[in-house]
């Protein structure tokens, strides 16, 4: 079995701050780990995965993710965040093995503030 | 090229009554998941498809609810009779293959209101 944890449930922050948003997972085996950002009235699209290989993640919108196996955590990372960026963020987990299936954590809103 | 479509984006139903909620995937997709979005529960896995068989229905909440794929192109989430409790966003999604490192593809969610 395997579980996500997202210790925020919002964030706001000012307008070209940087960003940080904690994810943390568990799982018996090997996983593959994504963000998803859900912008209002829309579904989730991919920010960015770690399948392997350096565990620094580079995404789409300036985002980057670390992978952090001995602390279990894939945190997302922004230098200066811009209003656009206002939106929910759920990190996800998958096996690395075995049949199709994805656990994704509760969302951290993240609020930019002008 | 076309994404996940769902449909109807916006329902308003009276309590009893069915409703049907429709998804075309992203052609050559395999898999196809609905999910439902709660404020309480956040995400949920509803049930997903590999090649239009259900394969994983254990989040389907209780008997009101069913699924189905007819084809690679087609599926309904079916709510009978539907309940205020019910009230939520549910997703389609589709990915290709097996692998399990995959996007998942979202539509834009059809936005269920039971009254």
């Amino acid at each position: 079995a395997q579980s996500v944890t997202q210790l925020d449930s919002q964030v706001p922050v000012f307008e070209e701050a940087p960003v940080e948003l904690r994810c943390n997972y568990s799982s018996s085996v090997s996983v593959y780990l994504f963000w998803y950002v859900q912008y209002p009235n829309q579904g989730l699209q991919l920010l960015l995965k770690y399948l392997s290989g350096s565990t620094l993640v580079k995404g789409i919108n300036g985002f980057e993710a670390e992978f952090n196996k001995s602390q279990t955590s894939f945190h997302l990372r922004k230098p200066s965040v811009h209003i656009s960026d206002t939106a929910e963020y759920f990190c996800a987990v998958s096996p690395s093995g075995g049949y199709q299936k994805v656990t994704f954590g509760t969302g951290t809103k993240l609020q930019v503030i002008p | 090229d076309a994404g996940v479509i769902q449909s109807p984006r916006h329902e308003v139903t009276e309590m009893g009554q069915e409703v049907t909620l429709r998804c075309k995937p992203i052609s050559g997709h395999d898999y196809l998941f609905w999910y439902r979005q709660t404020m309480m529960r956040g995400l949920e896995l509803l049930i997903y498809f590999n090649n239009n068989v259900p394969i994983d229905d254990s989040g389907m909440p209780e008997d009101r609810f069913s699924a189905k794929m007819p084809n690679a192109s087609f599926s309904t989430l079916k709510i009978q009779p539907s309940e205020p409790r019910d009230s939520a966003v549910y997703f389609c999604a589709s990915t290709p293959q097996e692998f399990t490192g995959n996007t998942i593809y979202f539509g834009e969610g059809s936005w269920l209101t039971v009254v």
